[in-house]
C-alpha cells in the first residue's frame, strides 16, 4: 500500500535558521510523483513543488530546495534563513498512479513555527 | 480567475440534518476530488471523478455522496450529519492526472 510519512508532527525555530522536514514514502510503482503543499494559518493549500521518480536532482526556489533521493525513498525539504512567514503546516504527497485517477496520498503534515 | 470555488465556507449542522457542499471550477479541469482534513491526520480522499458523469470513492466515503454532472461543478452531499463529520472539507482539480492538484479556500463544517 502507498504511505506517506512525515515523522515531524511540529518543528518551532527561531527566525534565520535552517529546517529541514522529513517526507519518507512506501510505493511499488516505479513511475510516481512526489508533492509538497503548504497551508498557512488562513487556512488555504499553497502547492509547492512537484517531482517525477525519474528525476531526482535537487531542485532549489529561492530560500527552498528539496532533496529527493530514491534509495531511501525520501523527498525532503529545507529552507534556509526560515522567516516568520514561512511559519505553516508543510505536507508531502505521493501520488496514486493506478488507474490514472490523479489521487494524492498526503502525510499527516509538519506545523513549522519560525519564531522573531 | 476563479479556480476552485467552494460554499459555503462556514456552516454548522445538527445530528441528522442534510447538505450539501459546493464545488465548482472553472479551468476546465477533468479531474476533481473532494478531501477532509481533520487535526494531525493531513487529508483524507473522500471522492474522486475523473471526468463528467464518472465517480469513485475514496478513502472515506462512509456518509457521502458526490454526483458529476458538468466538467465544472462536484457537489459533496453529506446525509444525516454526524458529530465524526466535523471537519474541515477541500474541494481539487487536476488538469492532468500526473499533475498537481489546486484545492479550495476549504469549507468548515461544525455537526453539534
Amino acid at each position: 500500500a502507498q504511505k506517506v510519512t512525515q515523522a515531524q508532527t511540529e518543528i518551532s525555530v527561531v527566525e534565520k535558521e535552517d529546517v529541514t522536514l522529513d517526507c519518507v514514502y512506501e510505493t511499488r510503482d516505479t513511475t510516481y510523483y512526489l508533492f509538497w503543499y503548504k497551508q498557512p494559518p488562513s487556512g488555504e493549500l499553497v502547492f509547492l513543488i512537484r517531482r517525477n521518480s525519474f528525476d531526482e536532482q535537487n531542485e532549489i526556489s529561492g530560500r527552498y530546495s528539496w532533496n529527493f533521493q530514491k534509495s531511501t525513498s525520501s523527498f525532503n525539504f529545507t529552507i534556509t534563513a526560515s522567516q516568520v512567514v514561512d511559519s505553516a503546516v508543510y505536507f508531502c504527497a505521493l501520488s496514486d498512479v493506478s488507474g490514472n485517477t490523479g489521487k494524492l496520498i498526503f502525510g499527516q503534515g509538519t506545523t513549522l513555527q519560525v519564531k522573531p | 480567475n476563479a479556480g476552485v470555488t467552494q460554499t459555503p465556507k462556514f456552516r454548522i449542522l445538527k445530528i441528522g440534518q442534510s447538505m450539501t457542499l459546493q464545488c465548482t471550477q472553472d479551468m476546465n479541469h477533468n479531474y476533481m476530488y473532494w478531501y477532509r482534513q481533520d487535526p494531525g491526520m493531513g487529508l483524507k480522499l473522500i471522492y474522486y471523478s475523473v471526468g463528467a458523469g464518472i465517480t469513485d470513492k475514496g478513502e472515506v466515503p462512509n456518509g457521502y455522496n458526490v454526483s458529476r454532472s458538468t466538467t465544472e461543478d462536484f457537489p459533496l452531499r453529506l446525509e444525516l450529519a454526524a458529530p465524526s463529520q466535523t471537519s474541515v472539507y477541500f474541494c481539487a482539480s487536476s488538469y492532468l492526472h500526473t499533475g498537481e492538484l489546486f484545492f479550495g479556500e476549504g469549507s468548515r463544517l461544525t455537526v453539534l
